[in-house]
């Protein structure tokens, strides 16, 4: 089975633009988790989508927005883009039944710079 | 509300020498627990993982970790490194009840020295 995808991987944008961030999660997957990374926070969870219905969120601003398609695929979009959200925001998949503590599957990253 | 701490935030040591890398969780619920490895450039990997049953957990690249409840605990060793064991290790936690929404630690970074 392909891995979990982001595309883009690399992503230079300027401050008050927007970004979508997609993500393709492994086949038969049906949770997807967004995360972000930085070296001052660490990993921060985002928000987890479980079949096209947002079941958890973490504490970021409603700049920051997600949502999920009937084939699991993700998307997170960023608007008016801060300098501090420069960052690599990684996307997580985990197994069909979607029950807590199953294994979650990262993709390898879009990192976003902004400038 | 949870969080995780990792005391060290760089661990040298020297090839073949065997290593532990802290970890400790704060929680008024019970939760899993899970030990994920990042390499340079690349995403997550899962390492083990706790979610009920014994409290030693073997994971993959010969590293186990041990639950300890009362010291609220969950430290990761292994008993030989290897040069390829260099990367950042990411302690997590997530409630029982919070589907999917893990909690890391501010990691790690063991260097493996020759």
């Amino acid at each position: 089975k392909a891995g979990v995808t982001q595309t883009p991987r690399y992503l230079i944008k300027t401050r008050g633009q927007q970004v979508t961030l997609s993500c393709s999660p492994i086949s038969g997957h049906r949770s997807v988790s967004w995360y972000q990374q930085t070296p001052g926070q660490g990993l921060q969870f985002l928000f987890e989508y479980f079949s096209e219905t947002q079941r958890n969120k973490g504490n970021f601003p409603g700049r920051f927005s997600g949502r999920q398609f009937s084939n699991s695929r993700s998307e997170m979009n960023v608007s008016t883009l801060e300098l501090g959200d420069s960052a690599l925001y990684l996307c997580a998949s985990s197994l069909p039944s979607g029950e807590v503590g199953e294994t979650q599957y990262f993709g390898p990253g879009t990192r976003l710079l902004v400038l | 509300a949870q969080s995780v701490t990792q005391l060290d935030s760089q661990v040298p040591v020297f090839e073949e020498a065997p290593v532990e890398l802290r970890c400790n969780y704060s929680s008024s619920v019970s939760v899993y627990l899970f030990w994920y490895v990042q390499y340079p450039n690349q995403g997550l990997q899962l390492l083990l993982k706790y979610l009920s049953g014994s409290t030693l957990v073997k994971g993959i690249n010969g590293f186990e970790a041990e639950f300890n409840k009362s010291q609220t605990s969950f430290h990761l060793r292994k008993p030989s490194v290897h040069i390829s064991d260099t990367a950042e290790y990411f302690c997590a936690v997530s409630e029982k009840t919070s589907y999917d929404k893990v909690i890391f630690g501010p990691g790690t970074s063991l260097s493996v020295i020759p």
